[in-house]
């Protein structure tokens, strides 16, 4: 099992310019989450989902789009980048909330994205 | 909210021992412990639930009160290996199936 991947490792981009980020996981997990890692900030929550066809804003969704078309696959847009989406991205999924408390969380290796 | 955690930053000497806090201003179903080693993901520890139920690490332990809306995280005759950063995931009312991550713990094992 490769677990929780994530392409591409490492992206520059140029002010504006779009890109999409990809999250893939081979455990069958219904939910999947997108994080931004920034110094001294901690895991930050952009946008989550709880299943196939569906997604759900987190803390800080502004300047991002998801799309879950496939249950293994979550996707990351940023349709106009800018410098303030210069971060560390985490894709993780888990298998959901069960008996009464969020299950664990298994995280992808993470994309660094620099925006110019 | 995200939760507080304390202190920002440890240095320890091989050997000995750490404590962790995590503190949060809502009432809390769950919270989860991650350490993130430098340049790499965030790799679960434990689980401590609503009820005392704890699942988890061997050689670590934590305690939650439900009361105060306090999690600790307990490193004994720490290792080189402990070394990393620490963050607290708090799960509450509204937030159910969601985690939102203290700003972490630095800390830092020497020989």
């Amino acid at each position: 099992n490769a677990g929780v991947t994530q392409t591409p490792k490492f992206r520059v981009l140029k002010t504006g310019q779009s890109m999409t980020l990809l999250c893939a996981q081979d455990m069958n997990h219904e939910y999947m989450y997108w994080y931004r890692q920034d110094p001294g900030m901690g895991l930050r929550l952009i946008h989550y989902s709880v299943g196939e066809g569906t997604t759900a804003k987190g803390e800080v969704p502004d300047g991002y789009n998801v799309s879950r078309l496939k249950k293994q696959n979550f996707l990351l847009g940023l349709e106009s980048a800018a410098p303030s989406q210069t971060s560390v991205y985490f894709c993780a999924s888990s298998l959901g909330y069960l008996a009464g408390f969020t299950d664990t969380q298994y995280f992808g290796p993470g994309t660094r994205l620099t925006v110019l | 909210q995200q939760p507080v955690q304390s202190p920002q930053a440890v240095i320890l000497r091989e050997g000995e021992d750490a404590v962790i806090n995590c503190s949060s201003s809502k009432a809390l179903y769950s919270v989860h412990w991650y350490r993130q080693k430098h340049g790499e993901a965030p790799v679960f520890l434990m689980i401590l639930l609503k009820g005392g139920e704890q699942k988890g690490h061997e050689k670590i332990s934590a305690s939650f009160n439900e009361k105060k809306q306090q999690s600790s995280l307990y490193l004994t005759a720490s290792q080189l290996s402990y070394s990393g950063t620490y963050f607290c995931g708090t799960e509450g009312r509204g937030s159910q199936g969601n985690l939102i991550f203290g700003k972490g713990t630095k800390l830092s094992v020497k020989p």
